[in-house]
C-alpha cells in the first residue's frame, strides 16, 4: 500500500529548461509536503516543503506546487542546472514521521 | 548550527555477524531521531524512530534493533545480518517537520 508514488523513476531535461517533478499520495489529511534531493552514496537534503494551506511555495528557481482535490504534488526548477542532476524524492508528514516515494532520477543534459 | 554525524561511511560484513551502527546528533537537544534504510534502486524505508531516550518505535519487523542510550545518540544493531540487510542506512533527526540526514552507511552482507 503505497501513500506516496512518484510514477516517474527518470527525467531527462535540458540544461536551461523547466524540470518537473510529480509525486500523487492517497491521503486527504497529510498536511505537509516535502521534496529532497539525494546525490549518490550521500544523505538526501531538504529543498522545499508546503502545508496544505498554500497551493505554492517558491524559493529560488525551486516551486513546489500542491493540488490537494488532486492530492498530487509537483516541483518545478527552473532553469534547469547540471548540478541539479540527482534523485528527487517527494515525502508527505504525519505523525512526526516522513513516508517517501519512490524518487525521481533527474538527468540535465549540457 | 546543527550537525549529524554517522559511523561507519562503509562497512562490509559476512552474514551471521553482528552489527553496530552509530548516530549522534550536535547543536541541538531533544530531537526526534530517524533510522532509514535504502535498499538498491529503491526508495526509504523508515526503520525505527525515537521522541526520546529509551523510547523506540519499530515501522518494520525484522532482525534489526536500535537503542537511543543518550539524547543525541541513536544506535542500529543486529546480532546476526541477513543477506537482506545489505543497503544504504541514513540516520535523521527532526524538530518539526522538516528531518536532516546524516551521511549515510554503506552496509554490504556478504
Amino acid at each position: 500500500d503505497q501513500q506516496v508514488k512518484q510514477n516517474s523513476p527518470s527525467l531527462s531535461v535540458q540544461e536551461g529548461r523547466i524540470s518537473i517533478l510529480n509525486c500523487d499520495y492517497t491521503n486527504s489529511m497529510f498536511d505537509y509536503f516535502l521534496w529532497y534531493k539525494k546525490y549518490p552514496a550521500e544523505g538526501p537534503t531538504f529543498l522545499i516543503s508546503i502545508s496544505s494551506i498554500k497551493d505554492k511555495n517558491e524559493d529560488g528557481r525551486f516551486t513546489v506546487f500542491l493540488n490537494k482535490s488532486a492530492k498530487h504534488l509537483s516541483l518545478h526548477i527552473v532553469p534547469s542546472q547540471p548540478g541539479d542532476s540527482a534523485v528527487y524524492f517527494c515525502a508527505v508528514e504525519g505523525a512526526q514521521k516522513l513516508v517517501f516515494g519512490q524518487g525521481t532520477r533527474l538527468t540535465i543534459n549540457p | 548550527s546543527q550537525t549529524i554525524h554517522q559511523w561507519p561511511a562503509t562497512l562490509v560484513q559476512p552474514v551471521g555477524s553482528p552489527l553496530s551502527l552509530e548516530c549522534t546528533v550536535e547543536g541541538t537537544s531533544n530531537p526526534n531521531l530517524y533510522w532509514y534504510r535504502q535498499a538498491a534502486g529503491r526508495g526509504l524505508q523508515l526503520l525505527f524512530y525515537s521522541v526520546g531516550i529509551g523510547q523506540i518505535s519499530s515501522e518494520v519487523p525484522q532482525n534489526l534493533s536500535a537503542s537511543r542510550p543518550q539524547d543525541r545518540q541513536f544506535i542500529l544493531s543486529s546480532k546476526k545480518l541477513l543477506l537482506s540487510d545489505s543497503g544504504f542506512y541514513l540516520c535523521a533527526w527532526s524538530k518539526g517537520a522538516e528531518q536532516y540526514f546524516g551521511p549515510g552507511t554503506r552496509l554490504t552482507v556478504t
